[in-house]
């Protein structure tokens, strides 16, 4: 059974026009997490919730933003994608503790065309 | 900045042969945790290692967690083409959030 769903799987996306990406989780985790990951390279963590409190990375662009509405989702908007932002996105989860093993999701690949 | 570094960033192994990447933090880790991504795929937890100087194995997997618990290590034996894809390892200084290393990307020559 799926416990991090990410959709869409591929989303393409004209430069500059908005995106969001959706997580959802089913495991009841506190810690949800947004990375991006391009290609051979270590996923890179944008954002996390540590349930209702965002921790943003001190160099996630502005044009990233997040909301997570309730302990099962999570979103990730992209404001105006440019074409250094075509990647895969992941989203993860950890029970309590940022410390805590992650569940990722299956990934959001986006194209900025 | 990257906390954790991970060597070497790839390894070209003979399908049989054994291999170990290494794990290196300038910072003692409350735990240490190693991820799988096979190509195409998303991260995947392989194990956590806690204590000073613990090993533990899963089949032919041998993790260790050094005495100081700023270093950490997974050796393969009897390397299999199911074995391919990207070794990630994680670190935890104290409280503080998982600091991902650059992984090893092995590749199997049968």
């Amino acid at each position: 059974d799926a416990m991090v769903i990410q959709n869409p799987r591929y989303q393409v996306t004209q430069f500059g026009k908005p995106v969001t990406l959706s997580c959802s989780q089913t495991l009841n985790h506190n810690v949800m997490y947004w990375y991006q990951q391009k290609s051979s390279q270590a996923p890179k963590l944008l954002f996390h919730y540590y349930d209702k409190d965002f921790n943003n990375e001190a160099d996630t662009p502005d044009n990233f933003q997040s909301r997570r509405p309730n302990t099962s989702f999570c979103f990730l908007d992209i404001r105006s994608p440019g074409l250094g932002d075509a990647a895969m996105y992941l989203c993860a989860t950890s029970r309590v503790r940022v410390t805590d093993t992650q569940y990722f999701g299956p990934g959001t690949r986006l194209t900025v065309l | 900045g990257q906390q954790v570094m991970q060597i070497p960033q790839y390894q070209h192994v003979q399908e049989g042969e054994d291999f170990t990447t290494y794990c290196n933090s300038s910072t003692t880790l409350s735990n240490i945790q190693w991820y799988k991504q096979r190509p195409g795929g998303h991260p995947v937890f392989l194990i956590q290692l806690v204590k000073s100087g613990e090993v533990k194995k899963q089949k032919r997997l041998t993790f260790q967690f050094g005495e100081a618990k700023k270093n950490s290590s997974l050796h393969i034996t009897a390397t299999q083409t199911t074995d391919v894809g990207t070794y990630f390892c994680a670190g935890a200084p104290g409280d503080y959030k998982l600091s991902f290393g650059a992984g090893t990307t092995v590749t199997v020559r049968a």
